[in-house]
Parts: C-alpha cells; structure tokens; sequence
C-alpha cells in the first residue's frame, strides 16, 4: 500500500526560525512534491523534485528551499518564518511511469507561525 | 492566476441523491484530470480520473465525465452517503509530472 508520512502533524513556531519539514515516502517514486493548502485557494505548489539531488520550482517559492539527497525523502525549509507562511503543508510523491501524474499525499503538517 | 477552478465552494446534498461537482479549466495543454477527496486533517486521497481521449469514465458511485470543447469537467456521485461529506479537488496535469488544483468543493451530505 502506497504510504507517505510527514514528520509532524501540527508545528507551531516563532516568526524568523528556521524550520525544517520532512516527508518520506516508501513506494520508491522518483517525483516528490511540496504544497501548501490555505482555504479558498486550494493547493498551490511550492517545490518538486523528480530526482536525488533535483529540484524545481513551483508556484511560490519564496521564502522556500528544499532537500533531496535521498531517493525517499524531500524536505521543505523555511528559512525565516513568517506568520504568511501559517498554512497546511502537503507533501506527495508520484511515479514517472504508471499513472505518472496521479499523486499520493501524506496527511499534512499544520504549520502555525506566531 | 488560477488555471483550474472550483466556482461552487460547498454542495448540500441528501443521502441517497446526487451530488454533482463541477470544475472548469483553461489551459488547453491540460490533457488529464483528476479528483481527489480531502477530510479534516488528512491528506488528500485519490479518486477518479479521466484522459482527454475519453469524455466519460466510472468507477462504482463515482462518474467523471469531461467536455473539452467547453474545458468543463464534472463529478457525479450516486448515490451520496454521509461518509462522502469531505472537500473534493479538481485538479489537471499537462503531462508535465505537475498538476494544477482547484480551491476544491465542501460537500455536506444530509442525512
């Protein structure tokens, strides 16, 4: 069974700590994405990565990097946060080639920055 | 500037009727679709696509069906249950690995 986790459930941090997100996925995909989901905008890429050491950008993301130096895991980090940066973040994997754009998430980081 | 969208950001329906979700588009590189179904504090979970060479595709309650002409797709559910209250997402990919989602749907089903 597909299985990706994420390291926290809910995180609350302080306006300009470094954060550090990680999601791990089990099914050995090589695409890794990172969303994050505010309401009324549905989910919004930040980053993905289609292989070790590889990275693009999505849609926002500023004030985002992130790591990937092993197959099964991708981490998002937060450089400075920033209460902006307060949302549900949503990591996802995917395979190249069977059903190569369906998705598989993990349950999400509620991430609140006061 | 949002490529997919959700217009309607909640559906009311009773148990045993039909829950119908609609989801328009307007890249036309977007050559598949795809419904996922998202409870409180979960992850999205997949449920249904569709390919552009098709305009119709079932699976048990669950019925997409795609109009490409009009860029307009739609999910059916029949009939609704009360375990099918959740957020539904439209989302769409242009064979890219990416997919573009929609501000998604609450679906509340009555019972």
């Amino acid at each position: 069974d597909v299985k990706v986790t994420q390291s926290s459930r809910y995180l609350v941090k302080r306006t300009g700590e470094k954060v550090f997100l990680e999601c791990v996925q089990d099914m050995d995909h090589e695409n890794m994405f990172w969303y994050r989901q505010d309401p009324g905008l549905g989910l919004r890429l930040i980053y993905f990565s289609y292989d070790v050491k590889m990275k693009e950008k999505g849609d926002i993301p500023e004030g985002y990097s992130v790591s990937r130096e092993k197959k099964e895991r991708f981490s998002l980090i937060l450089e400075s946060a920033s209460t902006n940066q307060t949302s549900m973040y949503l990591c996802a994997s995917s395979h190249p080639l069977a059903g190569a754009d369906t998705q598989y998430f993990g349950p999400g980081t509620r991430l609140t920055v006061l | 500037d949002q490529q997919v969208k959700q217009n309607s950001p909640s559906l009311s329906v009773q148990e045993g009727r039909i829950s119908i979700l609609n989801c328009d588009y307007t890249n036309s590189m977007f050559d598949y679709f795809l419904w996922y179904k998202k409870y409180p504090a979960e992850g999205p979970t997949f449920l249904i696509s569709i390919s552009s060479i098709k305009d119709k595709n079932e699976d048990g309650r669950f019925t997409v069906f795609l109009n490409k002409s009009a860029k307009h797709l739609s999910l059916h559910i029949v009939p609704s249950q009360p375990g099918d209250s959740a957020v539904y997402f439209c989302a769409a990919s242009a064979r890219d690995y990416k997919l573009s989602f929609g501000a998604g749907t609450t679906v509340t089903v009555r019972a």
